[in-house]
């Protein structure tokens, strides 16, 4: 069956570097999307940016300048690496597969359970 | 970037009451709206795609509807599994967003 799992440090000081993985299972990274989206404590949720089958990556203009994801279709794994962390970049990392297709749908199917990453001095 | 705003953000309700979630974008969305669910631990599904379609395995008790700018999540009875956060989202065009959610809590 289709699943993903998150990993990665949960404490990041402010200026780091931030890096996550998400590790895939049930499905190939060569034939679906996987995309990042994060949820700033008790708030709502943000797309943060995709990297597609054929491995281009769109991401969302608001942290396109500090965000970087990347795959090894090799070990079904999904990288996320953001720098110049703040305090604001403290939430839930979830990573899920970005399905669309023909018939016009374009979502998120399955996702992670998700990692908590809090930004503090 | 489109803004979509979620009424109410949040609504007591009791079982097997029939519920509507409201979803408005700031322009003409074409009925590209996903609603999802998120539970009290976190986790996340997917509802319903493309304004209508259900998700392989959702109970059909959730439906939605709209289009243009407007769009609803209904719930015809609710469960007990179903006092949850829920979200919408569009895709008409990037950046991907979605609602600020409405917390759906039991009366």
């Amino acid at each position: 069956q289709v699943q993903l799992e998150e990993s990665g440090p949960g404490l990041m000081q402010p200026s780091e570097t931030l890096s996550l993985t998400c590790t895939v299972s049930g499905f190939s990274l060569t034939s679906n999307g996987v995309g990042w989206v994060r949820q700033p404590l008790g708030k709502g949720l943000v797309w943060m940016g995709t990297i597609w089958a054929g491995g281009s990556t769109n991401y969302n203009s608001a942290v396109q300048s500090r965000l970087s994801i990347s795959r090894d279709t090799s070990k079904s794994q999904v990288f996320l690496k953001m720098n110049s962390l703040q305090p604001e970049d403290t939430g839930t990392y979830y990573c899920a597969r970005h399905t669309r297709g023909y018939g016009n749908y374009d979502y998120f199917d399955y996702w992670g359970q998700g990692v908590m990453v809090t930004v503090s001095s | 970037d489109i803004q979509m705003t979620q009424t109410p953000s949040s609504m007591p309700a009791s079982l097997g009451e029939r519920v509507t979630i409201s979803c408005r974008a700031s322009q003409d969305i074409s009925n590209y709206l996903n609603w999802y669910q998120q539970k009290p631990d976190g986790t996340i599904k997917p509802l319903i795609y493309y304004t209508s379609t259900l998700q392989s395995g959702v109970p059909s008790r959730f439906s939605g509807s709209g289009s243009g700018t407007d769009y609803s999540l209904t719930i015809s009875s609710l469960e007990p599994e179903d006092f949850a956060m829920y979200y919408c989202q569009q895709y008409d065009s990037s950046p991907y967003t979605f609602g600020a959610g409405t917390k759906l809590e039991l009366k």
